[in-house]
């Protein structure tokens, strides 16, 4: 499976506290896309790294992509009791005519 | 900012009836998915769609599933005879670009099959 696959499965931080969540896939991609869940909600597009993209920034949000390693990164800063929700990465293959892949999410908990 | 919407947010229905689920994408894009979330599992791939016709589809998305463009602005998807297993939140997204563009997801439709 190419699915992409996040860790941790949980994260539990302060307010004003940095919040990075990692993601990996195992084949080649064209590019990767974040999103965010809140609970029983619909998916938040947050930011879109293309594969031939290193870093990309988005207000407080950083993604960054390592296709040597096929993982991702996104860093969430100053984080807020509001960014409390889940995270996917999903990926999308050159082969595909845009099907993406998601991953299982990690669930982000900002305590105020 | 324009966004994806979808109809109704909330479908019980009894299982082996049909049940047609509806989005209106956003009106510039050309190319719309189907994704559903079983709960507490993965988002998965239904279909994706483009100039009227599928152009892929999931081993998910049987001859009990079937997807429409009626009109200029909706895109449906239906379920011919619903199973317990079809229970799940349903997205539908639209994307300006097919293999590079962002998807914009809709709200969901929850399905609860009984």
């Amino acid at each position: 499976s190419q699915q992409g696959e996040e860790d941790p499965q949980a994260l539990s931080i302060q307010e004003g506290e940095n919040a990075t969540m990692n993601c990996s896939y195992k084949t080649s991609i064209n590019n990767l896309q974040w999103y965010r869940q809140n609970s029983g909600r619909g998916l938040v597009h947050l930011i879109l790294i293309r594969s031939n993209e290193r870093e990309k920034h988005s207000g407080r949000l950083r993604v960054t992509l390592d296709t040597s390693k096929k993982s991702s990164s996104l860093l969430i800063t100053a984080s807020r009791a509001a960014d409390t929700a889940s995270y996917f990465c999903a990926t999308r293959r050159g082969s595909t005519l845009g099907r993406l892949y998601f991953g299982r999410g990690t669930q982000l908990t900002v305590w105020p | 900012e324009p966004e994806v919407t979808q109809t109704p947010s909330h479908q019980v229905t009894q299982m082996g009836q049909e049940v047609i689920l509806r989005c209106v994408p956003i009106s510039n894009h050309l190319y719309f998915y189907w994704y559903r979330q079983i709960l507490g599992q993965k988002v998965e791939f239904l279909v994706s769609f483009y100039n009227n016709e599928i152009s892929e589809k999931s081993e998910i998305f049987d001859d009990q599933f079937s997807v429409e463009r009626p009109d200029g602005s909706n895109f449906t998807l239906k379920i011919r005879s619903t199973k317990l297993e079809d229970s799940a939140m349903y997205f539908c997204a639209s994307s300006e670009e097919g293999l590079i563009g962002e998807q914009y997801f809709g709200p969901g439709t929850r399905l609860t099959v009984t």
